[in-house]
């Protein structure tokens, strides 16, 4: 596609749930990123991929948050049990390279989380 | 840890000012700064990029400096318009094995009024 897209862009849910969050990159792309943004705040960096490797996951809260990137392309970032402080815009970005300074992100739509 | 602040958080100017947005970060190591337009409902809009040698960008009517050794950056945009009113954040990416990964500041909300 043209850019990152993520679904659902809306996500409404019951604490205690299991969520699935899908990113789908710019075709070609190897790298991938997750970002949190609490309103009013800036986006906070959660975990990377380099093709289907996950490179760092210092961000990622506490244990009930995992993300995958089996084939290099279409990550799902997953919260189990979630909780109210969970309720978060969920960002997703890709860049062409992996590494290197002109190495610029394009960010998706980002998906709104509600736990209630 | 690398700490990104932005002032003001929010603004409120007249249509046609000329306005400057603030951005500081607190180490210097970085590999470049972007600066990225926010809309309600849509995703976060790269609008310039500067690299750490760099000292400035230019597009349109947003011009981007960066002063790395101060760990400052000014975006400033001429002429404002409705149109521009949107959230305004800079991000800054690491050098060495940090990642890849941008730290962000809080933003700033801008409105600017017909």
């Amino acid at each position: 596609g043209a850019g990152v897209s993520q679904s659902p862009r809306y996500k409404v849910t019951k604490r205690g749930q299991d969520v699935a969050l899908r990113c789908d990159p710019i075709s070609g792309h190897v790298s991938l990123y997750w970002y949190r943004q609490a309103l009013g705040q800036g986006p906070e960096f959660l975990t990377y991929f380099n093709y289907e490797a996950q490179q760092d996951k210092s961000g990622l809260p506490n244990d009930r948050f995992s993300a995958e990137r089996p084939e290099g392309s279409i990550s799902t970032l997953t919260i189990q049990r979630t909780e109210q402080r969970d309720s978060a815009m969920y960002r997703c970005a890709s860049s062409f390279s992996a590494g290197g300074p002109y190495n610029e992100q394009f960010f998706g739509p980002g998906t709104r989380l509600t736990v209630l | 840890k690398q700490e990104v602040t932005q002032i003001p958080a929010a603004l409120s100017v007249p249509e046609g000012e000329n306005l400057v947005l603030n951005c500081s970060f607190t180490d210097s190591a970085i590999y470049n700064l972007q600066w990225f337009r926010q809309d309600p409902g849509k995703g976060l809009t790269s609008l310039l990029l500067i690299q750490s040698s760099q000292r400035e960008q230019t597009s349109g009517r947003l011009n981007a400096s960066l002063d790395k050794s101060s760990g400052r950056s000014t975006l400033y945009i001429a002429a404002s318009q409705p149109g521009d009113s949107a959230t305004y954040l800079c991000a800054v990416r690491p050098l060495g094995n940090a990642g890849n990964m941008l730290t962000f500041g809080g933003g700033t909300r801008l409105m600017v009024k017909p």
